[in-house]
């Protein structure tokens, strides 16, 4: 079964409204996710790094404004994707790390369309 | 470095033949690799990995090779089937952190 729980799978919202997608780690305390984002036919593309109980940490071009990234526990990171706009519409997926050198298990992904 | 957004090349394979897909990575550094297999939408799943004192490894069905000199991962897969059909990523991490850097893909499709 899914380890990581991603919700929703998929929303459509207003040009100017705010958009919440949650990650759950379902079986491992996670003091570290990630959120990437990944446009049709392209690779995954790493946003930022969800630290519990402090300050997410954003890859060089990715606004902290517009994303907002809250991890107040060890099993759900939150991406609040600000005054959306049409491209922003993106596939968004998070992922739990387990530690170095182990592989990261992934949620299931949020489409998101902007109209 | 980071993935460029390139469009993703195809492999087309008959079913029943041997599949190789190809990724060259960016960091000399990076000590660990993996294997992930994306079915349309939906999030990456786990095939192999491999850390960086190898150079091949097996699993069921598909074999990760290394090659560090020229910065190479190659995932080999045995009698592909029509369920292999998909999206196939490599990712690097670079070791000082838990972070995953995605290759740019190859999108692989099976026919009959």
């Amino acid at each position: 079964g899914a380890v990581v729980s991603q919700h929703p799978s998929w929303v459509i919202c207003k040009s100017g409204t705010s958009v919440k997608i949650e990650c759950r780690s379902l079986d491992f305390q996670a003091t570290t996710m990630f959120w990437y984002r990944q446009f049709p036919k392209q690779s995954l593309m790493l946003m930022a790094t969800s630290n519990e109980g402090s300050k997410a940490t954003y890859e060089q071009g990715v606004e902290k404004d517009k994303f907002l990234i809250n991890h107040a526990s060890l099993t759900l990171s939150t991406l609040t994707v600000t005054s959306a706009h049409p491209e922003d519409s993106s596939f968004y997926i998070c992922s739990v790390p387990r530690g170095s050198n182990t592989e990261a298990f992934f949620g299931q992904g949020t489409r998101l369309t902007v109209v | 470095g980071e993935s460029v957004g390139l469009h993703l090349p195809t492999l087309s394979v008959q079913e029943g033949d041997n599949s190789i897909i190809n990724c060259a990575y960016s960091n000399s550094a990076s000590d660990y690799f993996i294997w992930y297999k994306q079915e349309s939408g939906k999030g990456p799943q786990f095939i192999i990995d491999i850390r960086s004192n190898m150079d091949k490894r097996q699993g069921q069905r598909v074999t990760v090779l290394l090659n560090k000199t020229v910065k190479h991962l190659s995932l080999q897969i045995a009698a592909t089937q029509p369920g292999d059909s998909a999206v196939y990523f490599c990712a690097e991490n670079m070791g000082d952190t838990d972070k995953l850097i995605f290759g740019t893909g190859t999108r692989l499709q099976v026919f009959p």
